[in-house]
């Protein structure tokens, strides 16, 4: 059974451009949850996907968006970059919206 | 609103000396808790979870954790470290609504460095 994945494994932007991140969730699950780890702290979470509908949000700015595909996979946008958004951007996939959340290793994005 | 407080950003032990991780929560609803590891450049592992049952909970890799509603904590031990334990440990929080259900945000506390001295 393949895991969560996420790509890509590290990104570098600058600051006011836009980037996609993905994530495949584990087979069999409907849900994706997204999380921002700044360095040095604990993940704070950005939304919630459950089959293709936003399903809850955190404290981000609408620049952060995010799409589930029919396959449940799913993108996490960020739209006119700043400084701040350099984190390690983790996605976690459950059966279901009140399910164990499975992590993936995450993207690391850098904004210079 | 809820809330998690790992106090101590950095814990140091010996191999084979107890591991004692603190964790305090604040939460308006009976709630899920979870202690999760994450290794460097790696994701989130789940060590163990509380979810209304046993308070006291057994996880992976040796580690247990009691619930003490009285003291809102959720402490992560284990009786002896080993070397590979060396990593950093989140405790979290989610709400239970109706008919116990877990919500699926979980509220993070800022992390626990463990570090194992040979």
């Amino acid at each position: 059974e393949t895991g969560v994945t996420q790509s890509p494994t590290h990104l570098i932007k600058t600051r006011g451009q836009q980037v996609t991140l993905r994530c495949s969730s584990q087979s069999g699950h409907n849900t994706v949850s997204w999380y921002q780890q700044a360095l040095g702290q604990g993940p704070q979470f950005i939304f919630q996907y459950y089959r293709e509908e936003e399903n809850g949000r955190g404290n981000f700015p609408p620049r952060f968006s995010g799409l589930q595909f029919p396959n449940y996979s799913s993108e996490l946008n960020v739209n006119a970059l700043e400084l701040d958004d350099s984190a390690l951007y983790l996605c976690a996939s459950s059966l279901d919206r009140k399910g164990e959340q499975f992590f993936g290793p995450g993207t690391r994005l850098t904004v210079l | 609103a809820q809330s998690v407080t790992q106090l101590g950003s950095h814990v140091s032990v010996s191999e084979g000396a107890l591991v004692l991780l603190r964790c305090n929560y604040s939460s308006s609803v009976p709630p899920y808790l979870f202690w999760y590891v994450q290794y460097p450049n790696q994701g989130l592992q789940l060590l163990l979870k509380y979810t209304s049952a046993a308070t006291l909970v057994k996880g992976i890799n040796g580690f247990e954790a009691e619930f003490k509603k009285s003291e809102t904590s959720f402490h992560l031990t284990k009786p002896s470290a080993h070397m590979s334990d060396a990593a950093e440990y989140f405790c979290a929080v989610s709400g239970v609504g109706a008919g116990g259900t877990s919500y699926g945000k979980l509220t993070f506390g800022q992390g626990t460095i463990l570090t194992v001295h040979p």
